[in-house]
């Protein structure tokens, strides 16, 4: 079967850093994607990551391992604004998405 | 920016009801996406649809159909309320960014009791 694991909640100090780790396995691979949901709101989109390696926006880098199924998101100069639940989703080779039932990070001041 | 709307934030319900969830988006994309969201759970995908009148299921569609008459108006309809189809009910769209990604944009959710 398809199976996305993260952990189910982290906490971590504002200012300091965090990297929140998603491991997969799927029916082929199509690309993975981070979302940010803060309670009661709708996903947002973070990040995309096809190939592998780092990708950065700003205080967010998100990284990719193909061969090991495993991305995480990192996230820098933590804030209390932060405090959300951060979404893996992977799409597999029939272009669908698969969800991970995400990670809820909460941030001390 | 794409602008995805629901509806109705809250509803609540009693058993047996009909129940219609509606989602409206504003940037003329074609594919539309219902999905619902559990405790403990990654988003399930219940329907999707491709293009007016244009319907395919998802992961969990039993219990559940919907209606796209309209490009911008993609309707989930629950026929007949059950105590677990309480959920959360999310609608998304997707458009394509510069590296082809079809992000997927959501509404801000329909949270549903049925009692």
């Amino acid at each position: 079967g398809q199976n996305i694991d993260q952990p189910t909640e982290m906490t971590a100090t504002e200012g300091a850093i965090v990297q929140i780790n998603c491991t997969y396995q799927t029916s082929g691979f199509n690309g993975l994607f981070w979302y940010q949901q803060h309670a009661g709101e709708a996903p947002t989109f973070l990040s995309y990551n096809v190939l592998d390696g780092l990708e950065e926006k700003g205080r967010f880098s998100s990284f990719l391992s193909r061969s090991k199924g495993y991305s995480y998101l990192l996230l820098k100069e933590l804030q209390m604004k932060d405090s959300a639940s951060y979404l893996c989703a992977v799409r597999d080779s029939n272009y669908q998405l698969i969800w991970g039932a995400g990670t809820k990070l909460i941030i001390k001041p | 920016d794409v602008k995805v709307t629901q509806s109705s934030r809250y509803l609540v319900k009693r058993t047996g009801e009909k129940v219609f969830l509606e989602c409206v988006q504003d940037m003329d994309h074609e594919n539309m996406f219902w999905y619902r969201q559990d405790p403990g759970l990654g988003l399930r995908l219940i329907y999707f649809s491709y293009d007016v009148k244009m319907k395919e299921k998802g992961d969990i569609p039993e219990g559940y159909s919907v209606s796209r008459e309209k490009k911008e108006r993609f309707s989930l309809i629950l026929e007949s309320a059950s105590t677990n189809q309480t959920s959360m009910y999310l609608c998304a769209t997707t458009g394509r960014d510069l590296g082809g990604a079809n992000v997927l944009t959501f509404g801000a959710g329909s949270r549903l009791t049925v009692l």
